[in-house]
């Protein structure tokens, strides 16, 4: 079974720093792209990286580009997004998910998400 | 504001089928025929419920259907069920030289 735990969300303060970290499980890490995608409370969702599967190619959103570095580790069939520099619009769910059982760009496996609150 | 536009809401009555809308560009929807739907109930994970247009994956029952003309593609509910009250979004591929995924603002589905 697919599972993709998230964790590291906390409260920070705007300008501040946070490591959010994804575990996978139930699939072989190395084959698939990943991607991480948030969830603003009460408000639509918002794609904000991809990550290939070697970590070679890495693409971000327009609004977290130069802020956040996405990376992974295959060897601990992890996921990870860096995130610098946080303002309060940062603060959401962010989830990690799946791509490829069914094709690139396609979010087949979800996990429950991890919050992270940027205020003062 | 989302890169896609969707209604804010849509509903039917049990039975029923109601269509929901996904409007982009050329540079997304228009341009390419990744368009994934999802589906999310409060509080949980969103769930995919059609990819590439107009596939569903193994264990989505076939009254979800997906279809696109031209830059609007839209995912219609056949048959209604009071569990199929949601929000729905939908997602597409946007662009190779500076590639991203964008989403619709999301559309709550009541079913009345």
């Amino acid at each position: 079974e697919v599972q993709l735990v998230e964790s590291g969300g906390v409260v920070v303060q705007p300008g501040g720093s946070l490591r959010l970290s994804c575990a996978a499980s139930g699939f072989t890490f190395d084959d698939y792209t990943m991607h991480w995608v948030r969830q603003a409370p009460g408000k639509g969702l918002e794609w904000v990286s991809l990550i290939s599967w070697d970590g070679g190619s890495t693409y971000y959103a327009d609004s977290v580009k130069g802020r956040f570095t996405i990376s992974r580790d295959n060897s601990k069939n992890s996921l990870y997004l860096q995130m610098n520099s946080l303002r309060t619009e940062d603060t959401a769910l962010y989830y990690c998910a799946k791509d490829g059982d069914y094709g690139d760009y396609v979010f087949d496996y979800w996990g429950q998400g991890t919050l992270v609150t940027v205020s003062s | 504001q989302s890169a896609l536009t969707q209604p804010p809401s849509a509903s039917g009555s049990p039975g029923q089928s109601v269509t929901i809308s996904c409007t982009g560009t050329s540079s997304d929807v228009g341009g390419y025929n990744y368009v994934s739907w999802y589906q999310q109930h409060p509080g949980k994970a969103p769930k995919l419920m059609i990819y590439e247009v107009s596939k569903r994956p193994s264990g989505v029952p076939d009254r979800f259907s997906g279809s696109k003309s031209g830059n609007t593609a839209s995912l219609t509910v056949s048959g209604l069920q009071a569990e199929d009250e949601a929000d729905y979004y939908c997602s597409s591929y946007a662009g190779s030289n500076n590639l991203r995924v964008v989403f619709g603002g999301g559309t709550k589905l009541t079913v009345l």
